[in-house]
C-alpha cells in the first residue's frame, strides 16, 4: 500500500547509544519531515527536507541529525541518546501544493 | 508567529451526541486550515481541510468552516460513534511564511472519548 513506512516501530536504547530511524515514502512526494510527539506537548518539528538534497532545522533539532538519502528516504539519527529523547517519532511527507501530510505509524523510542 | 489553540480535552460524549471541538488561530498571512485525526497507536491522518475564508471542509460526517472574521475552524459532527474515539489536531499552514514547504503549525490535540 502507498504511504509512509517507518522502522523500527519500537526501540529501547541505553543513554549514550546511537541509532537511526528510517523513513521511506512511495508517493513521489518532494517534502519530508520528522516530528516528535510528547504527552501534553503536541507535535514538534525536528527537521525537514523541502526537496531532495536539502535539509533544515525545525523547532527542536538539538541532539538529532538527518539525511535525505534520495527522494524516497529521510532518516533521523540520534548520535548519543538521552532520556529526554524518549518520545514517539513520526515521519511525514507532502507533495508541495497538495496541502496536507501523510504520516507514518510512528517509532516509539525509550531511552533508559 | 503563527499559533493554533484547541480546547483541552478529554471530551467525553455518549454515542449519537453532537460534537464540537473548538480551534482558533493566529497567522500573519492567509493560511490553509486542517483537521487531523490520530487513532490509538497510529500516525495522524488528514481528516479535512479548507484553503480560504468561508470554505467548508467535510469528511466522514465531520465538518469545519474557515471563519476569517473570528479566526476559527471548529470541528463538528452531528452524531458521534464509538469508532470516532481518537485525538484530533487542528493545524494551519501559512504559505506566505513557509514558502514551498508549507510547514504547518499544530495545536496540542484534543482527545475524544465516545461511550456506547
Amino acid at each position: 500500500n502507498a504511504g509512509v513506512t517507518q522502522t523500527p516501530k519500537f526501540q529501547v536504547l541505553k543513554t549514550g547509544q546511537s541509532m537511526t530511524l528510517q523513513c521511506a515514502q512511495d508517493m513521489n512526494h518532494n517534502s519530508m519531515y520528522w516530528y516528535r510527539q510528547d504527552p501534553g506537548m503536541g507535535l514538534r518539528l525536528i527537521y525537514y527536507s523541502a526537496s531532495e538534497g536539502t535539509t533544515d532545522k525545525g523547532e527542536v533539532p538539538n541532539g538529532y541529525n538527518v539525511s535525505r538519502l534520495n527522494k524516497r528516504e529521510f532518516s533521523l539519527r540520534l548520535e548519543s541518546a538521552a532520556p529526554s529523547q524518549t518520545s514517539v517519532y513520526f515521519c511525514a511527507s507532502e507533495s508541495q501544493g497538495d496541502y496536507g501530510y501523510t504520516f507514518g505509524s510512528g517509532t516509539r523510542l525509550t531511552v533508559v | 508567529g503563527d499559533s493554533v489553540t484547541q480546547m483541552e480535552g478529554p471530551v467525553t460524549l455518549s454515542e449519537e451526541a453532537f460534537l464540537t471541538i473548538n480551534c482558533t488561530y493566529t497567522a500573519t498571512g492567509y493560511p490553509s486550515l486542517f483537521w487531523y485525526v490520530q487513532y490509538p497507536g497510529e500516525g495522524l491522518q488528514l481528516l479535512l481541510k479548507a484553503t480560504k475564508a468561508d470554505d467548508k471542509g467535510s469528511n466522514k460526517g465531520f465538518e469545519a468552516t474557515y471563519r476569517k472574521e473570528t479566526t476559527s475552524f471548529h470541528l463538528e459532527k452531528g452524531s458521534v460513534q464509538v469508532s470516532d474515539s481518537a485525538v484530533y489536531f487542528c493545524a494551519l499552514s501559512d504559505q506566505g511564511r513557509s514558502g514551498g514547504s508549507y510547514i504547518p503549525t499544530f495545536g496540542r490535540g484534543t482527545s475524544l472519548i465516545v461511550h456506547p
